[in-house]
């Protein structure tokens, strides 16, 4: 049962291009989402959180956009940057709790 | 301030034996949580611990337990090791009350059971 789904096992984009990733939740009980990005050897490093009573949020590059009707969060990062090449991971859960639900994330690449 | 850090960074066990992983949260936070990751998916919650009590747990055997230190350090400790419990083992740290949701995340332990 996989309540949290990155459809997109990968994603190329051109840098300084909009890089979206996407990401669908079944769980009408998640009121806490959060988007990490892991490089290869590292732990997952958070980016950028939003709360189901907000539908946006943004820091710097990164907006987080959340549609509660459609069950369905994106992160869009602008200008993408070489450095954004990483795995990313959304996650959410619910109620301030204990367990974070990740999704499988998705590979973005950042073209020169 | 100081980040989660997590040891050992490698280990390799063989089927059957027991291991323990180690975690100091970042500073500041009182609650650690551990995941398991295997290879191309996400993080698997375990459990997490607070104020030296477990406080939640995944869908994990009871082979799978931990602890949690007066100064919030945590421990893992997996007994009868399967092959299947070969991946990456992550501790991540946060603070019960304030700003909860956001779990900080160390290095990871990567796990090879032979």
């Amino acid at each position: 049962d996989q309540q949290v789904k990155q459809n997109s096992p990968s994603l190329s984009v051109q840098e300084g291009r909009i890089s979206i990733l996407n990401c669908d939740y079944t769980n009408s009980m998640f009121d806490y989402f959060l988007w990490y990005k892991k490089y290869p050897a590292e732990g997952p490093t958070f980016l950028i959180s939003i709360s189901s009573i907000k539908d946006k949020n943004e820091d710097g590059r990164f907006t987080v956009f959340l549609n509660k009707s459609a069950k369905h969060l994106s992160l869009h990062i602008v200008p993408s940057q070489p450095g954004d090449s990483a795995v990313y991971f959304c996650a959410a859960n619910y109620g301030g709790a204990q367990k974070l639900v990740f999704g499988q994330g998705t590979r973005l690449t950042i073209n020169p | 301030e100081t980040g989660v850090t997590q040891s050992p960074t490698h280990l390799i066990k063989t089927r059957g034996q027991q291991v323990t992983l180690r975690c100091s949260s970042q500073s500041g936070h009182n609650t650690v949580s551990w995941y398991q990751q295997a290879l191309g998916q996400g993080p698997q919650f375990i459990f997490q611990y607070y104020r030296e009590e477990e406080n939640g747990r995944g869908n994990f055997p009871p082979r799978f337990s931990g602890l949690q230190f007066p100064n919030y350090s945590s421990e893992l400790n997996v007994n009868a090791l399967e092959l299947d419990d070969s991946a990456l083992y992550l501790c991540a740290s946060s603070s019960f009350g304030r700003d909860q949701e956001t779990q900080y995340f160390g290095p990871g332990t990567r796990l090879l059971v032979l």
